[in-house]
């Protein structure tokens, strides 16, 4: 029973280059949230999406961040024109209902992103 | 604006001990609080969770205290054992309303060192 999936686990990109992260949910739940942690913080939220809907995108940068979750296959978080400042770490959960229940959502080992 | 603290960056026990980690909170639209254990280079796993309705929740070694009036909560893990060691977030949802769509908020995170 896999849980929620990330790849890639490390990746690095030269200043200006497009990253793309992958999360694939756990078996059955269908609502992602994207979260990020730069250095020495707590993670904070980014993105909340369904199936082909962005839910709450409150906590994305207004530019060069988007992301998507289509009807087949993983959600995706795309970086364009990356800097030096994106480096952090990603993490996805996942959950089968909106909301954190008592079991709380699932998070997947994280992308960490360096760009140099 | 930081609306969830955890104003311990660390916390270094002995095995057998009890370990107490807190967290303070200024959003009182928050109604649902979790605990987050986290090792490095891997995703937070989730620990244990308290409704705004109640005051204590326990799960074996691990109780959550809330105290609403306060604003704080606290984390109880008794006995304390070496593998205990990690980094642990206290994360909260504003769920009521439906406005939040469950994204969560995390604090800054205590290391918890615990020596055998």
């Amino acid at each position: 029973n896999a849980g929620v999936m990330q790849n890639p686990r490390h990746l690095v990109r030269r200043r200006g280059q497009e990253a793309r992260l992958r999360c694939s949910p756990m078996k059955g739940h269908s609502h992602v949230y994207w979260y990020r942690q730069l250095p020495e913080e707590g993670l904070k939220f980014m993105v909340y999406l369904q199936k082909e809907n962005i839910i709450d995108e409150s906590g994305m940068p207004k530019e060069r961040f988007s992301a998507e979750f289509p009807k087949e296959g993983p959600s995706i978080l795309r970086i364009q024109q990356v800097v030096r400042g994106d480096s952090a770490a990603y993490f996805c959960a996942s959950s089968p209902r909106q909301g954190s229940t008592v079991y709380g959502d699932t998070f997947g080992s994280g992308t960490r992103l360096t760009v140099v | 604006d930081q609306q969830v603290k955890q104003n311990s960056p660390s916390l270094s026990v002995q095995e057998g001990r009890i370990s107490i980690l807190n967290c303070d909170y200024t959003n009182s639209m928050f109604d649902y609080f979790l605990w987050y254990k986290k090792y490095p280079a891997e995703g937070p796993t989730f620990l244990i969770s308290i409704s705004s309705i109640k005051d204590k929740n326990e799960d074996g070694r691990f109780t959550v205290f809330l105290n609403k009036s306060a604003k704080h909560l606290s984390l109880h893990i008794v006995p304390s054992q070496p593998g205990d060691s990690a980094v642990y977030f206290c994360a909260a949802s504003a769920n009521a309303g439906g406005t939040s769509y469950g994204k969560l908020t995390f604090g800054q995170g205590t290391i918890l060192t615990v020596h055998p």
